[in-house]
């Protein structure tokens, strides 16, 4: 089953708007941590949040901020006043609980392009 | 966060060959990670390489086909093996690392596109 749930394959968004990046998840772990990757089209991953489950503030960075709903298990990327620069792929991942490593799965990714 | 340097960035490949990726850190890292991005797709774990034993595989993924090698801990290689059309993907190493939250964040190399013909 689909751990991850990005069901925005692609979005728009005018230079100097916000946008909301959708993401859903899936887990029965009490501890969980969900992270949103920018992938630019040169392929490189750049990390740019990350959300603890216990964590009770919705983490934010910059221009990033994650809407943690937890009840409804969805931790969706807000990016304030887009720039250019912006238009990337974006992924949502997950890491569970201890008993499940340290790898992430990641969801299918949100293709954003922003306009001028 | 470590600096993850990826060999080769990109290669074109025949059918039947094998190809070698290799991921250097400029730190000691206990685990480093193997995933795959097909194209237009997310991207998929393939093992974990841990310093002095055996990579942890994913399902679908076995070790005849991606033999990976960690002689230090600073060093991993990926050998695709045998490829074919379907082969054709970007291919990453990570690390964990600290990011500024405090979490343990998997900061990535630039990738190797591989495409084989």
């Amino acid at each position: 089953a689909q751990k991850i749930t990005q069901t925005q394959p692609g979005m728009f968004v005018q230079e100097k708007e916000a946008v909301t990046l959708d993401c859903t998840y899936d887990t029965s772990d009490q501890s969980y941590g969900l992270f949103w990757y920018k992938q630019p089209s040169s392929g490189e991953m750049i990390f740019l949040i990350y959300q603890g489950s216990y964590d009770e503030q919705n983490a934010t960075e910059g221009r990033y901020s994650l809407n943690f709903q937890k009840a409804r298990k969805s931790a969706n990327l807000v990016i304030s006043a887009s720039q250019l620069g912006d238009s990337a792929m974006y992924f949502c991942a997950m890491r569970e609980g201890p008993n499940s490593g340290y790898a992430l799965n990641f969801g299918k990714g949100t293709s954003l392009l922003v306009t001028p | 966060s470590a600096v993850i340097s990826q060999k080769p960035s990109r290669d074109i490949c025949q059918r039947g060959t094998s190809l070698t990726i290799q991921c250097q850190v400029d730190s000691q890292v206990t685990m480093m990670f193997w995933y795959r991005q097909q194209p237009g797709q997310s991207l998929t774990l393939i093992a974990t390489a841990n310093q002095g034993s055996e990579a942890t595989y994913e399902s679908g993924f076995v070790i005849d086909k991606f033999p990976i090698s960690r002689p230090n801990l600073t060093f991993s290689t990926l050998t695709v093996s045998n490829m074919s059309p379907e082969d054709s993907s970007i291919y990453l190493c990570s690390v964990e690392g600290q990011g500024g939250s405090g979490a343990n964040v998997l900061t990535f190399g630039a990738g190797s596109r591989l495409t084989v013909l």
